[in-house]
């Protein structure tokens, strides 16, 4: 079974850290994702990776970096963390254009 | 940003009542169209991934259809159980990134009366 696993269920933060989000898969999938959710809005897009040290934009990049040095782990940054990036965080990763597989989410209040 | 969109919004049915709803998208560029299911607590895990103008996939009592031509896609329910309860999430993949992108809809949040 693919297993996808994120470094924290909950998190508090304080305005204006740096924030690491961590994402680790285990089935040698080349494409990751980072989302993000909140009510009314479902699950928008921040940057995907489709091989290692290559990243593209997705819908709602502002504020956010990502790192991937390793084709198993994709890191979302948070640079300056604001209190308009609490939400939860959704990690996924896919290979060959099937479905993407879940992680199980980080929920982010940043105070 | 794409515009996805799907109805209702939510919907209770009754316990071994059938259901469907549907998700719309631009039918541009279209190269696959995802159904996923998000129960509370958990993570979407995916149902169906259709690419074909007419497709049908099915499985157990969820099944979907597709028609690319006009933008739009019905996941059906026969004998709706309280496991099915969940919010269900489409995403087509419309971009020059093939398979890979997916834009989700809001979602439809399907609560099951016992």
């Amino acid at each position: 079974d693919v297993k996808v696993t994120q470094s924290s269920r909950y998190l508090v933060k304080r305005t204006g850290e740096k924030v690491f989000l961590e994402c680790v898969q285990d089935m040698d999938h080349e494409n990751m994702f980072w989302y993000r959710q909140d009510p009314g809005l479902g699950l928008r897009l921040i940057y995907f990776s489709y091989d290692v040290k290559m990243k593209e934009k997705g819908d709602i990049p502002e504020g956010y970096s990502v790192s991937r040095e390793k084709k198993e782990r994709f890191s979302l940054i948070l640079e300056s963390a604001s209190t308009n990036q609490t939400s939860m965080y959704l990690c996924a990763s896919s290979t060959g254009g099937v479905w993407q597989y879940f992680g199980p989410g980080t929920r982010l209040t940043v105070t | 940003i794409l515009n996805v969109e799907q109805s209702p919004q939510s919907l209770h049915v009754q316990e071994g009542d059938s259901t469907n709803f549907t998700c719309s998208f631009p039918s541009s560029n279209f190269y696959a169209l995802h159904w996923y299911r998000w129960e509370t607590a958990k993570s979407p895990e995916a149902l169906f991934v259709m690419t074909l103008n007419g497709d049908e996939k099915k499985k157990g009592r969820i099944s979907a259809t597709l028609n690319t031509k006009e933008g739009y896609s019905y996941l059906y329910i026969k004998g709706s159980q309280p496991e099915d309860s969940a919010t269900y999430l489409c995403a087509p993949a419309l971009s020059n990134f093939g398979n890979e992108k997916l834009t989700f809809g809001t979602g439809t949040r399907l609560t099951i009366i016992p």
